[in-house]
């Protein structure tokens, strides 16, 4: 049973600190999506990859955030420096997505979440 | 653009009665359309998609939705709901891209309904 995994899965850090997050997607997918789920705002957006390329990473805040897919199996998510409102639950989603005529298709499998909590 | 409106934050049922969640949507295009669930603490999960093939929708845990392109509806029923489906339910579109772009793949989410079950 193919799943997406997140590492941490909770997180608790003082403001200022460094964090990263990692997601491995499932196998063979070609597209990674990094989303940050709060109370207050929802699901957002922040950053996805197809074939290891950045194609949209509007949705961060750019000064303190990154994300990268140094390989295949791998994607981080980092905050450099983290502050209490970066506080939510950071999910990582993966799918297959072979072009933009067959969008019934472009369903996304999500990991567990890493839940971050930054005091 | 395509945008997706569910109409109901919270509903709240009894063990046994039908549930209904109710979700609009937005769309230049015929879109393709997604319900996601995600119990408390947990990732999101596919509940069924809209494909074209049919305009009424079976998906996992006895759950059904019905495509209405004349209302531009695609609410999720079941008919008989079990404590077990208390969570947080997400109706989704997507984006049909034109060809060359390279958004395609992202997906619009609602607000989000929080169903709870009484016994």
């Amino acid at each position: 049973d193919a799943r997406v995994t997140q590492t941490p899965r909770h997180k608790v850090t003082e403001m200022g600190q460094e964090v990263t997050m990692r997601c491995q997607p499932i196998l063979g997918h070609n597209t990674v999506f990094w989303y940050r789920q709060t109370m207050m705002q929802g699901l957002e957006l922040l950053a996805y990859f197809r074939n290891r390329a950045p194609l949209d990473d509007s949705g961060m805040p750019k000064d303190r955030f990154s994300a990268e897919m140094p390989d295949a199996t791998l994607a981080t998510l980092k905050i450099q420096p983290s502050e209490p409102r970066d506080s939510a639950v950071y999910f990582c989603a993966s799918g297959l997505v072979l072009g933009p005529t067959a969008p019934q298709y472009h369903e996304q499998y999500f990991g567990p979440g890493t839940r971050l909590t930054v005091t | 653009a395509q945008s997706v409106t569910q109409l109901d934050s919270h509903v709240s049922v009894s063990e046994g009665t039908p549930v209904l969640l109710r979700c609009n949507y937005s769309s230049s295009y015929s879109p393709s359309l997604f319900w996601y669930v995600q119990h408390p603490n947990k990732g999101l999960q596919l509940l069924l998609k809209y494909t074209s093939a049919a305009t009424l929708v079976k998906g996992i845990n006895g759950f059904e939705a019905e495509f209405k392109k004349s209302e531009t509806s695609f609410h999720l029923t079941k008919p008989s709901a079990h404590m077990s489906d208390a969570a947080e339910y997400f109706c989704v579109v997507i984006p049909l891209s034109r060809a060359g772009g390279t958004s395609y793949g992202k997906l619009t989410f609602g607000q989000g309904t929080i169903l709870t079950v009484h016994p």
